[in-house]
């Protein structure tokens, strides 16, 4: 089956400074990569997400990028604000259900 | 409703006893899921419906866990037996089948002492 490796666990960075996350995924046959941020009594929300015919997409100040051949994705947070600091997950899926990364806590430094 | 509903927010049981989570989707999603989420680790997939059927129970960790769906609507998450590992919350997701993109609850914080 799937598997979704995600790097890094934990992430600093100054406000205003960008941040990047990636993940590795192993089924070639994947072609759905959404990004979710887990905030403490917000639940989990999409906040970006790819398909596999594409190779990048923004929204703002959030980016996502898809290398297929490579089998890798990543999300791009730039101008980053405190606000921004929370766990983020990406996921894989083919068919049914999404498969998660372990999930990256980012924390921004005001 | 506007969002994914799940009751109770928090639960605290003692070993051996039974718990029941709901979860209440959003209205018209046919496709819904649970995960399970322990302290500090990521989502792991438990169980999932198409309607009220579930396709693909292969997550559920052992036999104590069961899940039902009626009406296309709520679902219930039942754990018998509880013990000290069942401990983590417990989320759960609707989407759209087929539209990718699940819109998830707050989650279920089960603590089991």
């Amino acid at each position: 089956g799937e598997n979704v490796e995600q790097h890094p666990s934990t992430l600093s960075v100054q406000e205003g400074d960008s941040a990047v996350i990636k993940c590795t995924y192993s089924d070639s046959a994947s072609n759905y990569f959404p990004w979710y941020k887990q905030e403490l009594g917000k639940g989990s929300q999409l906040i970006i997400d790819i398909r596999s015919n594409v190779g990048e997409k923004k929204d703002q100040r959030i980016a996502v990028t898809l290398n297929k051949t490579a089998k890798h994705f990543s999300l791009h947070i730039t101008e980053t604000q405190p606000e921004d600091s929370a766990v983020y997950f990406c996921a894989a899926e083919k068919d049914t259900p999404l498969v998660f990364g372990k999930g990256t806590r980012l924390s921004v430094i005001a | 409703g506007a969002g994914v509903s799940q009751s109770p927010s928090n639960k605290v049981t003692e070993k051996g006893k039974d718990v029941e989570l709901r979860c209440d989707p959003i209205s018209g999603h046919t496709a819904l899921y649970w995960y399970r989420q322990r302290l500090g680790q990521g989502l792991e997939f438990l169980i999932y419906f198409q309607g009220n059927s579930a396709p693909d129970k292969s997550g559920l960790p052992s036999d104590r866990f069961s899940a039902e769906r009626t009406g296309e609507s709520v679902s219930t998450l039942t754990i018998q037996r509880t013990q000290q590992e069942d401990s983590a919350v417990y989320l759960c997701a609707s989407s759209l089948e087929g539209v990718g993109g699940y819109t998830f609850g707050s989650g279920t914080r089960l603590t089991v002492v």
